[in-house]
């Protein structure tokens, strides 16, 4: 079955700069890619999401970039701000089936 | 009102006990999802709802039992606790089958298994 890893548990930034999340998948019938963050104390909820007819998306400050030859897909968020502190979690899905989720990233922002 | 509700937030178990979650979600979703979470872990699936349909882990298959008796309800059933099974267990709903869509989640409700 498909497995997801992510591969920063643990990510510091200084307000402004950029962070980068970088997770690969195995199963190449994956066709959904979506992210979550989930603020202290709250639950997990939708941020952004790719599928795998793109291989970029952007919302505002979030950019996803999508590498299906490499497997692999990474959240960008740009200009960093305090409440972008988190733990945002990626996951991976085909059409049918429910998604698998990475371990997730804490995200710090320090001023 | 894009919630899922999970009660009880928290659940003391005895080993051996038998553990009932509960999740309900009012935006009249086609598919219910139970994971657990463990510390520094990702959310494990442990069993998704599509319409009636039950679909289940095959490592989790006989460790976990669910039902969907409308729309709206989901159970997720422990038979007999044990201490592995001391995690978060959060449910989360789609609009449609997860494979394409947006989950929403629950708050979780926190097993602790003694």
């Amino acid at each position: 079955g498909e497995k997801v890893e992510q591969h920063e548990s643990t990510l510091s930034v200084r307000e402004g700069d950029s962070a980068v999340i970088n997770c690969t998948y195995t199963d190449t019938a994956s066709s959904y890619f979506p992210w979550y963050k989930q603020e202290a104390g709250k639950s997990l909820h939708f941020v952004i999401d790719i599928r795998s007819n793109v291989d970029r998306k952007q919302s505002q400050r979030l950019i996803v970039l999508l590498d299906k030859k490499a497997k692999r897909f990474s959240l960008h968020i740009t200009a960093t701000q305090p409440e972008d502190s988190a733990i945002y979690f990626c996951a991976a899905s085909w059409s049918n089936n429910a998604p698998r989720f990475g371990a997730g990233t804490k995200l710090s922002v320090k001023p | 009102d894009t919630t899922v509700k999970q009660n009880p937030r928290y659940k003391l178990a005895r080993v051996g006990k038998p553990v009932n979650l509960i999740c309900s979600q009012t935006m009249n979703h086609d598919t219910m999802y139970w994971y657990q979470k463990k510390p520094n872990q990702a959310p494990k699936l442990l069993l998704f709802y599509y319409d009636k349909i039950l679909n289940r882990e095959a490592d989790t298959f006989e460790k976990f039992q669910s039902s969907r008796p409308n729309n709206s309800f989901c159970s997720l059933y422990i038979g007999s606790a044990g201490l592995e099974y001391s995690a978060m267990y959060l449910c989360a709903s789609s609009r449609e089958q997860g494979g394409n869509e947006r989950l929403f989640f629950g708050h979780g409700t926190k097993l602790s298994v003694l």
